[in-house]
């Protein structure tokens, strides 16, 4: 079945540091791939994403690219800030369901340190 | 704000009891889905409704069902609760495009908190 791999948390940075969270997945047909964010206490927001292969998602400095020969959708942002800590969900929609669900990966936790 | 409302924020309960969670998706969205978050078992998808019609049905247990009403509010009941049960529910809606399903942005309510104690 489909599935999301990320890397494993927690991951500590210091401030202005470089970001790189793995996601790889396995999935049939064409998903649309997602990065989420939950800041502590609240629920999942939409950080970025990216439907077809080569396909670059960017948003506050955060970016992804959808690499269907690798199957990953890394994500990656150059200079973090604590306001960043948080946990982030790497995701994908199986177009082929005809339902739009969503499969997540198990989250990745992310501490900036000033 | 996502636009999706979740009540209540927090539950506390006993084993053996009945519960019901609301939620209120944007203005304009037609579809509603339901996920489980929880430590061992991370973020589950458990049922989704389309327009007052079961969509897909996800890891959800015969104790839990759900609904969409006519004004499009959801209600997910969680019965015979066990401690396992404790868990963050979110509910997500979307607009659910019938021309690109897999395109759907899914926006997120801030959860109810369930503990069974």
């Amino acid at each position: 079945g489909n599935s999301v791999t990320q890397m494993e948390g927690p991951v500590t940075l210091s401030e202005e540091a470089f970001l790189t969270i793995n996601c790889t997945y396995t999935a049939t047909g064409y998903p649309s791939l997602f990065w989420y964010v939950q800041y502590p206490g609240e629920g999942l927001q939409l950080l970025l994403k990216a439907t077809k292969a080569d396909d670059k998602g960017s948003n506050k400095g955060f970016e992804a690219t959808y690499r269907k020969e690798t199957t990953s959708f890394h994500l990656e942002k150059g200079s973090v800030q604590v306001s960043d800590s948080a946990v982030y969900f790497c995701a994908l929609s199986d177009g082929s369901s005809n339902t739009g669900k969503l499969i997540f990966g198990q989250g990745t936790t992310l501490q900036v340190k000033p | 704000d996502s636009g999706v409302t979740q009540t209540p924020k927090h539950l506390i309960t006993a084993t053996g009891q009945r519960v019901t969670l609301r939620c209120s998706p944007r203005s304009g969205d037609l579809s509603v889905y339901w996920y489980q978050q929880s430590l061992d078992q991370g973020l589950q998808f458990l049922i989704q409704y389309y327009n007052g019609e079961e969509r897909a049905k996800g890891n959800i247990l015969e104790r839990f069902s759900a609904q969409q009403f006519p004004d499009l509010h959801s209600e997910l009941n969680l019965s015979s609760l066990e401690l396992g049960d404790s868990a963050l529910y979110f509910c997500a809606s979307s607009v659910l495009d019938g021309t690109s399903l897999a395109k759907n942005i899914q926006y997120f309510g801030a959860g109810t908190r369930l503990s069974v104690l």
